[in-house]
C-alpha cells in the first residue's frame, strides 16, 4: 500500500518559514493536497493539487511537488497557525485515498 | 452555505453495530462524491469509505472492509456508515466530507465528526 511520510513535528519561530515535507514514493506524479487541523476541529484544506489555495487561505501558504517529496511552505508563520497538518493523495494503483503521518507545528 | 451534520455516534460494545448518518445541505448532494475519513484519539487522519455520487462504485479502506457499507440516499440529501462487528480500534471521531471533483481531487468541506467508542 501507498505510505506518505511527514516528520512528526515542525517548531518555528513567528515571522520565519515553516517547511513540512510529505514523503512517498514518486509522488510528483500525483495531486497532492493539504489539510491544517486545530485541536478539537475539523481538518480545513489549504492547498490543493500541490500548489493552489482555496479562497480565504492566506498567501503565506504554499506548496510545491516534485519526485519523491511534496513540501507545504508557511512562510511569516504566525501564533494562529499552530495546528497538525496532513498531506494526501489517491492511491490509483489500490483505490484508496491515503493521509500522511501529520506534522505538528509549533510555534515557538 | 455547504453544511455537513454528522450524527449517530456513541458508546457501544466490542462486536456491537451503529450507523451514522450525515446531513448535507447548501449544495446539489446528488452531483457530489462523498467520503468518510475518521480520527482515533490523538492519531492521524485515517480515510476509510468512498462513495460515488450515484452510489455505484464504493471503496473501503482494508481496515474496515467486510465490517462497514457506506450508502446513500440522495434523495434526503443524506450518507450512511453502517459500522458492524465493531472493535475496540474503531474508536475514533467520525468525519464525512465532500469531494469537489474526480477521484485525485481534495476534500473541500467537512462535518464536525461524531464521536464512536467502542468498549465494555
Amino acid at each position: 500500500s501507498y505510505v506518505l511520510t511527514q516528520p512528526p513535528s515542525v517548531s518555528v519561530a513567528p515571522g520565519q518559514t515553516a517547511r513540512i515535507t510529505c514523503g512517498g514514493n514518486n509522488i510528483g506524479s500525483k495531486s497532492v493536497h493539504w489539510y491544517q487541523q486545530k485541536p478539537g476541529q475539523a481538518p480545513v484544506l489549504v492547498v490543493y493539487d500541490d500548489s493552489d489555495r482555496p479562497s480565504g487561505i492566506p498567501e503565506r501558504f504554499s506548496g510545491s511537488n516534485s519526485g519523491n517529496t511534496a513540501t507545504l511552505t508557511i512562510s511569516r508563520v504566525e501564533a494562529g497557525d499552530e495546528a497538525d497538518y496532513y498531506c494526501q493523495v489517491w492511491d490509483s494503483s489500490s483505490d484508496r485515498y491515503v493521509f500522511g503521518t501529520g506534522t505538528k507545528v509549533t510555534v515557538l | 452555505e455547504v453544511q455537513l451534520v454528522e450524527s449517530g455516534g456513541g458508546l457501544v460494545q466490542p462486536g456491537g453495530s451503529l450507523r451514522l448518518s450525515c446531513a448535507a445541505s447548501g449544495f446539489t448532494f446528488s452531483s457530489y462524491e462523498m467520503n468518510w475519513v475518521r480520527q482515533a484519539p490523538g492519531k492521524g487522519l485515517e480515510w476509510v469509505s468512498y462513495i460515488s455520487s450515484s452510489g455505484s462504485t464504493i471503496y473501503y479502506a482494508d481496515s474496515v472492509k467486510g465490517r462497514f457499507t457506506i450508502s446513500r440516499d440522495n434523495a434526503k440529501n443524506s450518507l450512511y456508515l453502517q459500522m458492524n462487528s465493531l472493535r475496540a480500534e474503531d474508536t475514533a471521531v467520525y468525519y464525512c466530507a465532500r469531494l469537489y471533483s474526480g477521484y485525485d481531487s481534495f476534500l473541500d468541506y467537512w462535518g464536525q465528526g461524531t464521536l464512536v467508542t467502542v468498549s465494555s
